[in-house]
């Protein structure tokens, strides 16, 4: 499994507000690392939303938005549009291993 | 605007080796980290390897060590994965992502390695 937890899956109707959380650990999340967050659309390469907890990324709207508490992230997605419709990734660093980079397992947004 | 092109996957038996290749454009290659990030089929993403800009630091996942090396030619602005003894689980897509150590800012399409006899 993932070091990073995510939801396997969330849903909205168009218009709505959803959010979708990253939990951590003390060694990654909790030790301050900052968490980032990627879309990857049917088919598509992965795109950076947003970095460093909570900065979007260049051209991403700002019904994107991403915070950090504690041991945990969140993704929070306003206005839920069709083309919304997506897997998303939490991404960090843990300490405790070897490599670089640890992500979420990943969760597939339904917009209804 | 940023493009970058992974080329050099395809079909491979299981012990066999592949070099795939990341050429990146509108860019200063050579300011910027590079990582390769792996999706199986139907699964998440897996980051597997990265080189600083100069190229003097490397860093790898455990599930690669010692069988794949990392390297960039900044004359070039090509980036490198230089896969040996592959075993059917490294069959993803691979991507390579400019960046930082810490994150991918822009992303590649991806090429696909497919490791079976």
């Amino acid at each position: 499994q993932s070091v990073l937890t995510q939801p396997p899956s969330v849903s909205g109707a168009p218009g709505q507000r959803v959010t979708i959380s990253c939990t951590g650990s003390s060694s990654n999340i909790g030790a301050g690392y900052d968490v980032h967050w990627y879309q990857q659309l049917p088919e598509a390469a992965p795109k950076l939303l947003i970095y460093g907890n909570n900065n979007r990324s260049s051209g991403v709207p700002d019904r994107f938005s991403g915070s950090k508490s504690g041991t945990s992230a969140s993704l929070a997605i306003t206005g839920l549009q069709a083309e919304d419709e997506a897997d998303y990734y939490c991404q960090s660093y843990d300490s405790s291993l070897s490599g670089l980079w640890v992500f979420g397992g990943g969760t597939k947004l339904t917009v209804l | 605007e940023v493009q970058l092109l992974e080329s050099g996957g395809g079909l491979v038996q299981p012990g066999g080796s592949l070099r795939l290749s990341c050429a990146a454009s509108g860019l200063t290659f050579s300011s910027y980290a590079m990582n390769w990030v792996r999706q199986a089929p139907g699964k998440g993403l897996e980051w597997v390897s990265a080189i600083s800009g100069s190229g003097g630091s490397t860093y790898y996942a455990d599930s690669v060590k010692g069988r794949f090396i990392i390297s960039r030619d900044n004359s070039k602005n090509t980036v490198y994965l230089q896969m040996n003894s592959l075993r059917a689980e490294d069959t993803a897509v691979y991507y390579c992502a400019k960046g930082t150590l810490w994150f991918g800012e822009s992303w590649g399409q991806g090429t696909l390695v497919t490791v079976s006899s």
